[in-house]
């Protein structure tokens, strides 16, 4: 499967502030996926991008895939304690394959 | 209403002793897989079946083995489990490959 590399690893927000977290891969993606995992749960889907520069809104988070379909982005504006979790990027090529995943811990 | 369903929620097993871990899906999905998840890492596929075919990774070590034996149920056998094998292991469907996966809550399994 395609490799995607998703950083940063970690990332300590505070409550109210805004966070970016990207995903890059060498070659070409035809699809991107994004899936949130709270502590102790499994991932919940969150988006798909398939169009080169495709941007979609849910509510504070923004999802952007590069105009060469070789990176996207999930930015998350006015951090909220309800965002604690890990945020993966995941690529479809005959199987699912995750990114590392960011962690992201919020400080009230 | 959950639609990916996972037992046990915990299971406690002893080294070498052999494990099944079911997965059972409400979705009607023809494609199933089994994920093995540890601790700050990412979902790692071990296997999936389309439909009845049977599709496992390369790097799956023979000691995890799976069964289908019909649309609604999945489960996942491990023969000879060793220390490295504790782990979340996360069932996931879709009706399509491509198609978002829907996740259950998983099996956690500890080796005593």
């Amino acid at each position: 499967g395609q490799q995607v590399m998703q950083i940063p690893q970690y990332q300590h927000v505070q409550e109210g502030e805004d966070f970016t977290t990207y995903c890059n891969s060498s070659t070409t993606l035809s699809n991107i996926q994004w899936y949130k995992q709270r502590p102790g749960g499994h991932p919940v889907f969150l988006i798909q991008l398939v169009k080169s520069g495709e941007v979609k809104k849910q509510k504070r988070l923004t999802f952007q895939f590069g105009e060469a379909k070789k990176n996207s982005s999930l930015h998350i504006t006015a951090t909220q304690t309800t965002d604690v979790g890990t945020y993966f990027c995941a690529v479809y090529d005959y199987k699912l394959s995750f990114g590392a995943g960011t962690t992201v811990t919020v400080r009230a | 209403d959950a639609m990916v369903i996972q037992n046990p929620r915990y299971q406690v097993t002893q080294f070498g002793k052999p494990v099944t871990l079911s997965c059972s899906q409400t979705l009607n999905h023809n494609v199933m897989y089994w994920y093995q998840q540890k601790s700050s890492q990412a979902p790692k596929l071990l296997f999936h079946y389309y439909d009845k075919d049977f599709n496992n990774e390369a790097d799956t070590p023979d000691n995890f083995q799976s069964r289908r034996p019909n649309t609604s149920f999945c489960f996942l056998d491990i023969r000879s489990p060793g220390l490295g094998d504790a782990a979340m292991y996360l069932c996931a469907t879709n009706d399509l490959s491509h198609q978002p996966q829907h996740f259950g809550d998983g099996t956690r399994l500890s080796i005593l």
